[in-house]
């Protein structure tokens, strides 16, 4: 398997619900990033992990929590969500970090009922 | 007002057309990325210029750093280039907190008709 990959592709959960969201990487990166991505709005960085340590948390609330377990998996937990928190969350990854070119996964469509 | 301009939001365009797709900024930035992003989610990284002009196959992307001011074109379009184009910058200085993370824009959804 190459690139950039996140499971589920699709996921609808009730708003008391935990899940979870994965991303592996298989290009030898230093850098993770989680996005979400809302309809009518641009793309919003939400986690950056850089060698495993994070290094970014854009005011995200607290019901997302990241995992980076090692430099090739990236995880957001997910508890208690609401359903302006349906998107689309994408999962990149880079090199290094700040000055290398990301690649993106397919993403997961979550929606909250 | 956005930090990542891009015009127009929406395009549709006949099946050989050229294309035309903007993007403007207003920060300080080390590096412009263009993406594309088709139905289904995936994004996809076309372009990551700092100056100049770049090329591949039927696109390309030119930027001008005193403008601030950056367009993609496709030559020939063809139904399938239809998807969503982002242009993203990365910032030069202490931006929202950090320095160098994407700032994107809304993006360009273009349709191309057979």
């Amino acid at each position: 398997e190459t690139g950039v990959t996140q499971t589920p592709r699709h996921l609808v959960m009730g708003m008391t619900n935990k899940k979870s969201l994965k991303c592996e990487q298989h290009l030898g990166h230093n850098a993770m990033y989680w996005y979400k991505q809302s309809a009518k709005k641009p793309l919003e960085l939400m986690f950056v992990y850089s060698l495993e340590e994070r290094v970014e948390n854009n005011s995200v609330p607290s019901r997302f929590s990241p995992e980076c377990p090692n430099s090739s998996h990236l995880f957001l937990h997910l508890h208690t969500l609401q359903p302006e928190d349906s998107a689309l969350y994408l999962c990149a990854s880079s090199q290094g970090y700040l000055s290398y070119e990301q690649y993106f996964g397919p993403g997961t469509r979550l929606t909250v009922t | 007002k956005n930090e990542v301009e891009q015009s127009p939001q929406n395009l549709t365009a006949q099946e050989g057309e050229f294309i035309t797709i903007n993007c403007s900024y207003s920060v300080g930035i080390s590096a412009l990325h263009w993406l594309q992003q088709h139905p289904g989610g995936g994004i996809v990284s076309l372009f990551m210029l700092s100056s100049g002009k770049k090329k591949h196959g039927r696109l390309i992307a030119t930027i001008n750093i005193q403008e601030k001011h950056s367009s993609l074109h496709i030559t020939a379009s063809h139904p399938r280039d239809s998807a969503v184009y982002i242009c993203a910058v990365r910032s030069s200085a202490n931006y929202g907190g950090s320095q160098g993370n994407l700032i994107f824009g809304k993006g360009t959804k273009l349709s191309v008709k057979p």
